[in-house]
């Protein structure tokens, strides 16, 4: 069965710092991945995904991340973060049709 | 409506107690999922439906969960005999049908928090 490491539980940050979370995987196969953004108070939506193609994906709001398979990870980067980007961020892989497997999310606290 | 609503937004159930959880996915939408996501931790997946079929179900805990989607839209989470485990919040989410890979994505509701006493 696939699992999904995500490395830090919480981050804090200033304005403007430069935002990497790192996101590990275990699955052999084929895997479509998936970056997921719950705003305080809101429900879980996309931030971006990876199906096939370029290795690095841009998502919405500025961020982007790059799958590299030696490596089985694919990380969640972003220049320059504001406070707006306060939120717990998950990453997720899915290898069939069906399910997707997350990892427990890393809370994201941006001090303005 | 534009979103997945689930119902209700909040459920306090004494212990031995059945509930009842309802998820209205987005119209068309032909996949619809249950997660159980616990303090702390990431969703993890329950149960998916792919329109009345219910495909995959193994992630349900104990056979004191059961899911239903009996007519392809509007599916019911139902566990007996509710468990202080069982605290947790049940998320619900659908995807529209798979014209290419690179269209499907999961649409959230926002999900209800179960609380066993």
């Amino acid at each position: 069965a696939q699992s999904v490491s995500q490395h830090n539980h919480h981050v804090i940050l200033s304005e403007a710092a430069s935002l990497e979370l790192g996101c590990n995987y275990s699955y052999g196969g084929t895997v479509n991945l998936f970056w997921y953004v719950q705003y305080p108070g809101q429900h879980l939506q996309l931030l971006l995904k990876y199906f096939s193609g370029d290795p690095l994906v841009k998502g919405i709001k500025g961020f982007e991340a790059e799958f590299i398979k030696s490596k089985f990870s694919f990380n969640l980067r972003k220049p320059s973060v504001q406070w707006s980007d306060t939120a717990e961020y998950f990453c997720a892989v899915r290898t069939n049709a069906g399910k997707s497997t997350f990892g427990d999310g890393t809370t994201l606290t941006v001090k303005p | 409506g534009a979103g997945v609503s689930q119902s209700p937004r909040y459920k306090v159930a004494k212990r031995g107690q059945d509930v009842a959880l309802r998820c209205d996915p987005i119209s068309g939408h032909v996949s619809l999922f249950w997660y159980q996501q616990a303090l702390g931790q990431g969703p993890e997946f329950l149960t998916y439906f792919q329109n009345e079929a219910q495909l995959d179900k193994s992630g349900l805990p104990s056979d004191r969960f059961f899911a239903e989607r009996p007519e392809g839209s509007v599916s019911t989470l139902k566990i007996q005999r509710t468990q202080q485990e069982d605290s947790a919040v049940y998320l619900c989410a659908s995807s529209e049908p798979r014209r290419s890979a690179t269209n499907e994505k999961l649409f959230f509701g926002s999900g209800t928090q179960l609380s066993v006493l």
